[in-house]
């Protein structure tokens, strides 16, 4: 079966950084992508890892190690307006298909 | 990108109804997929809408219970057949082009059965 595991909740300070991670189980792996979700919006694309390694955006990174099943959404300069639910979820196959993890809610305070 | 409308946005129904969400895509795209929300967890595929063939579901998903329709690259419909209090969710939809990773989901339609 697929199964995705993130943190349920982060908490952190505005200006910090915070890490979320990502430990996969699935049968296929195209890549690892991360989503924002706001309360009450709809998913936002963040980010998309294929390869092992690092991509920036912005003060967004995320991290991929297929090696270990693993990722994490890196947020930098952390502003009140980040604090949403993160998605990890994995594409197991050539069709765009997408297994979600359970999400984690992050909460940024002043 | 893509621009995706959802309709209705939230509806209350009540059990053994049916109701169909609609689904408008401001582009022409390849993919389009059904996903269902409970409020705070996560987002679970129902199904991936195919233009002019039927629908792929997944798994625990029947097409009697969630008949899908998508008469064209830009529109798709979701029903949700003899409601119970249980279909209670938000259900998005989402689309994206075959050579992209990238989904662009729709703001959700909030269903409440009762």
């Amino acid at each position: 079966g697929q199964s995705l595991e993130q943190p349920s909740e982060v908490t952190a300070v505005e200006g910090a950084i915070v890490q979320i991670n990502c430990t996969y189980q699935t049968s296929g792996f195209y890549g690892l992508s991360w989503y924002q979700q706001h309360d009450g919006g709809a998913p936002t694309f963040l980010s998309y890892n294929a390869l092992d390694g690092l991509e920036e955006t912005g003060r967004f990174s995320s991290f991929l190690s297929r090696s270990d099943s693993y990722g994490y959404l890196l947020l930098q300069e952390l502003q009140m307006k980040d604090s949403a639910s993160y998605f990890c979820a994995v594409r197991d196959n050539a069709g765009n298909m997408l297994t979600f993890g359970g999400g984690t809610r992050l909460m940024v305070k002043p | 990108s893509a621009v995706i409308s959802q309709k209705p946005s939230r509806d209350i129904c009540q059990r053994g109804t049916s109701l169909t969400i609609q689904c408008q895509v401001d582009s022409q795209v390849t993919m389009m997929f059904w996903y269902r929300q409970q409020p705070g967890q996560s987002l679970t595929l129902i199904a991936t809408a195919n233009q002019g063939s039927e629908a792929t579901y997944e798994s625990g998903f029947v097409i009697d219970k969630f008949p899908i329709s998508r008469p064209n690259l830009t529109f798709s419909t979701l029903t949700v057949s003899n409601m119970s209090p249980e279909d209670s969710s938000i259900y998005l939809c989402s689309a994206s082009q075959e050579s992209s990773y990238e989904q662009y989901f729709g703001p959700g339609t909030r269903l409440t059965v009762t």
